[in-house]
């Protein structure tokens, strides 16, 4: 059964930084590309950053180009999304997701968790 | 990387059908057929209900559909239920490995 489950939110201030995990079961990262998802309060779905089934190949939105780097460790199972110099519209809950086929297909989430970027 | 844009707010009676939209452009929804569509509760995650613009992962009933024509696509939920109350949200490929949401839709069964 697949399985992903995050960890790491919380508060943060601006200037800061964070590491969030996503740990994954029922399957390899190797074989799947990895995604985040994040969610402002009240507000819609925004793709945040993947990481390709290598390892070597990492996709970001524009808006946090720079400041946020998503990476693995194959052998924990697990990836990560490092938030460097967060602001306060980067405070949102953050999905960790896994496609169906092609990777932007979203199957499978975590239950998502809360980073809220405050003095 | 816009949103894609869809209508804030759709209803529907208990047995009824509605569409909902998204619009996009032809970078994106009218580009490629890898639109998919989620359904979320509140406090919940998201659950993929269509994907690649008309297919139905296994396990969500076949009352939910989706079409694409042009740069607009549309998931119709036949035979409204009770349970069918959510916020719905499109998405789309957009290429050069983006992906791009829409803004999404509250739906209330009325």
């Amino acid at each position: 059964e697949v399985q992903l489950a995050e960890s790491g939110g919380g508060l943060v201030q601006p200037g800061g930084s964070l590491r969030l995990s996503c740990a994954a079961s029922g399957f390899r990262l190797t074989d799947y590309w990895m995604t985040w998802v994040r969610q402002a309060p009240g507000k819609g779905l925004e793709w945040v950053a993947s990481i390709d089934r290598d390892g070597s190949g990492k996709y970001y939105v524009d808006s946090v180009k720079g400041r946020f780097t998503m990476s693995r460790d194959t052998a924990k199972n697990s990836v990560f999304l490092e938030i460097i110099s967060p602001r306060a519209e980067d405070t949102a809950v953050y999905y960790c997701a896994r496609g169906l086929g092609h990777w932007f297909v979203f199957l499978y989430w975590g239950q998502g968790t809360l980073v809220t970027v405050s003095s | 990387q816009s949103a894609l844009t869809q209508p804030p707010s759709a209803s529907g009676s208990p047995g009824q059908s509605v569409t909902i939209s998204c619009t996009g452009t032809s970078s994106d929804v009218g580009g490629y057929n890898f639109v998919s569509w989620y359904q979320q509760h509140p406090g919940k995650a998201p659950k993929l209900m269509i994907h690649e613009v008309n297919k139905r992962p296994s396990g969500v009933p076949d009352r939910f559909s989706g079409a694409k024509s042009g740069n607009t696509a549309s998931l119709t939920v036949s035979g409204l239920q009770a349970e069918d109350e959510a916020d719905y949200y499109c998405n789309s490929y957009a290429g050069s490995n983006n992906v791009v949401f829409g803004g999404g839709t509250k739906l209330t069964v009325l």
